[in-house]
């Protein structure tokens, strides 16, 4: 398909372990952006991808998270140390620039830590 | 900090009525405005967004309003279907990065055959 891909569909991890989750944007989308999604509640911005630079990571709720884009296209965003209150749907979007372009969301990674 | 207040949390019509949702945002900087279609264990999904240059767009059944001077916008959807049942989000961002959005709470509609 042509559309925004992430994996795994569903983690489950135990607390205190480390956890990656992958996204693959639509091909030739320069932006790509992390969500987090908690159960009844809007997505929340995580961190913000032009190209293979974290452009705009101000939505990171502390040093436990961090995303790479090593070649501009997959991201992996990884957990360390992972805590319950870090279970939620964690979204992947992506658009063809920055400015003025919709962005197309992946189905989600449900992370459950336990 | 920026902020978008969404109305009502849940929503039920019968089918064939309309229904409308509303948000105000914070950030009198921002100036687009999509709206995004949730169903379940799927991601949001662009069904319409508006510029703050232009006060109402429309299409098909669907339709969204824009009032800069009040920071309010509002979804319509006329005949609506048991298909439309779903999570609907609103959103609001600067053109600048569309992408990075600070999104609504959430409405869940439900219509009843």
């Amino acid at each position: 398909g042509a559309g925004v891909s992430q994996t795994p569909s569903n983690k489950v991890t135990e607390k205190g372990k480390y956890v990656e989750l992958r996204c693959d944007p639509i091909s030739g989308h320069t932006a790509l952006y992390w969500y987090r999604q908690s159960l009844g509640q809007g997505p929340e911005f995580l961190i913000y991808f032009q190209g293979t630079g974290a452009a705009d990571d101000s939505g990171l709720p502390n040093d436990r998270f961090f995303a790479v884009r090593p070649e501009g296209s997959v991201s992996t965003l990884k957990i360390q140390r992972t805590e319950r209150g870090d279970s939620a749907v964690y979204l992947c979007a992506s658009s063809f620039g920055a400015t003025n372009t919709e962005a197309f969301f992946g189905q989600g990674t449900r992370l459950t830590v336990v | 900090g920026e902020n978008v207040e969404q109305h009502p949390s849940t929503l039920s019509v019968q089918e064939g009525d309309s229904a409308v949702i509303k948000c105000t945002y914070s950030d009198s900087a921002s100036n687009y405005f999509p709206w995004y279609k949730q169903e379940l264990g799927k991601g949001p999904q662009l069904i319409i967004d508006i510029r703050s240059n232009v006060g109402e767009k429309k299409d098909q059944r669907i339709a969204v309003t824009l009032n800069k001077t009040a920071k309010h916008f509002s979804l319509h959807i006329t005949e609506t279907q048991p298909e439309d049942s779903a999570v609907y989000f609103c959103a609001a961002s600067k053109s600048s990065n569309t992408g990075k959005l600070i999104f609504g709470q959430g409405t869940t509609l439900q219509v009843k055959p």
